[in-house]
């Protein structure tokens, strides 16, 4: 089946600093990729879509300058937390479609960011 | 906010017996898919059902949609320790860009 992998798979960091996370789509080309954040025994809130070749699209109420977004090729797309604070300690969590239908998803396994 | 609301949100039961679960949401939709969750892990896309479909059987897993009442149940039948997990539903909200809004899901304990 289809592979969705993420790195780092967790990450600590200081305040302040900015945090890369990686989503590769590694046996399939993906135009879409979707990002979402997961906090401890709560659900998945998508945070945005990522497209290749033009801007991510954000959910009402998430800050587009606080998680960058990039979608370089059509295997990778790219999360920065951006002058990241405790609060956004939490499970990132990558997907990626593989059909022009994008009935399917395949989810990476997660990246958990703690920030001190 | 949210799409989907699971209950009920823990369930606890043993090997063998069946689990059902069940998932509202508030919009239209194009289909609604389950998903389920190891501790810590990615999801696992477990089926998807159409909005013109009632019923999906996968394995020992049986999903069912009731459009009028926008809900649909996840039944796990002989459950197996191994099904230990949370388990998501998931929605479209009517979107063809699939973008899914996750319910709060449900933590199935299987004691063996």
């Amino acid at each position: 089946g289809a592979v969705v992998s993420q790195h780092p798979s967790r990450v600590i960091c200081k305040s302040g600093t900015s945090v890369k996370i990686e989503c590769r789509s590694l046996d399939f080309q993906a135009t879409t990729m979707f990002w979402y954040r997961q906090f401890p025994k709560k659900s998945l809130m998508l945070m945005a879509t990522s497209n290749e070749g033009s801007k991510a699209t954000y959910e009402q109420g998430v800050e587009k300058d606080k998680f960058l977004i990039n979608h370089a090729s059509l295997t990778l797309s790219t999360l920065t937390v951006t002058s990241a604070h405790p609060e956004d300690s939490s499970f990132y969590i990558c997907s990626a479609s593989p059909g022009e239908g994008r009935e399917t998803q395949y989810f990476g396994p997660g990246t958990r960011l703690l920030v001190l | 906010s949210q799409q989907g609301e699971e209950d009920p949100q823990a369930l606890s039961i043993q090997e063998g017996e069946n689990a059902t679960m069940n998932c509202s949401y508030k919009t239209s939709i194009n289909n609604l898919q389950w998903y389920r969750q190891n501790s810590g892990r990615g999801l696992v896309h477990l089926i998807l059902i159409r909005s013109n479909e009632r019923e999906k059987h996968s394995g020992r897993l049986r999903v069912t949609l009731d459009t009028s009442k926008k809900s649909s149940s996840l039944l796990i039948t002989a459950s197996r320790a191994a099904d230990t997990a949370s388990y998501f539903c998931a929605t479209d909200r009517g979107s063809t860009l699939g973008r899914l809004y996750f319910g709060r899901g449900t933590q199935l304990t299987v004691w063996p």
